[in-house]
């Protein structure tokens, strides 16, 4: 098993530009869910969704950030008008009924 | 809310020795999930072990144990013969017992753990 693949591991962008990130959770896993890592903040929820629906976003801040699940095989988190108070770690894990199983993250740098 | 809190910021031991981390959480739920997690120095989450509340058993799984008092919101976890590589970043958290069988984690802090030969 792959385990759960967040592309790209990195990512670099200028303060107003978007940023998409992707996450590719476990064959057969019916959870997927996304984090925010900062030395600050700790780790923070930010949304997830349940067979590809949508089903808590209390985390996510209203605006810039959207996120979907197209298909059982991959979640994307898209940041609008970067701002450099959202350079972090992002973490998607997956869960198929009680742990959940996390990616490596993608490190986001807005510059 | 659920609040997880991790008193301890870092920890050094001896390698073979035995470490116990701290965590007490709050809730207003009646039936729930804890959890431990370690994060390595490549930053890489790994899933430890996991407590449901209503077993009075605690958890052992390997070298982890689990240190579990629901009257003191307290879960505790238990690392014994210590390794090199158990040097990381242990995290705890919790989730509700959702009806819908999946929640968010909420976590803790984290505890620093250094173990030097």
């Amino acid at each position: 098993n792959a385990g759960v693949i967040q592309t790209p591991r990195h990512k670099v962008t200028g303060k107003g530009q978007e940023a998409t990130l992707w996450c590719e959770p476990i064959s057969g896993h019916s959870a997927v869910f996304w984090y925010r890592q900062t030395i600050v903040q700790g780790l923070e929820f930010l949304t997830y969704f349940r067979n590809q629906a949508p089903i808590d976003d209390s985390g996510m801040p209203k605006e810039r950030f959207s996120a979907q699940m197209p298909n059982q095989s991959h979640s994307t988190l898209k940041i609008q008008s970067t701002q450099p108070q959202d350079s972090a770690v992002y973490l998607c894990a997956s869960s198929l009924a009680y742990e959940q199983y996390f990616g490596p993250g993608t490190r986001l740098t807005v510059l | 809310a659920q609040k997880v809190t991790q008193t301890q910021t870092s920890i050094s031991v001896m390698e073979k020795t035995t470490v116990t981390m701290d965590c007490v959480y709050e809730t207003q739920d009646s039936s729930y999930f804890l959890f431990w997690y370690k994060q390595t120095a490549s930053g890489e989450i790994v899933f430890l072990i996991r407590q449901d509340s209503y077993k009075k058993e605690n958890a052992t799984v390997g070298h982890y144990s689990l240190n579990f008092q629901k009257p003191k919101s307290s879960i505790g976890l238990i690392i014994t013969a210590t390794q090199i590589e158990d040097s990381a970043v242990y995290f705890c958290a919790m989730r509700e017992r959702a009806s819908s069988s999946f929640s968010k984690l909420v976590f803790g802090q984290g505890t620093s753990l250094s173990v030097v030969p």
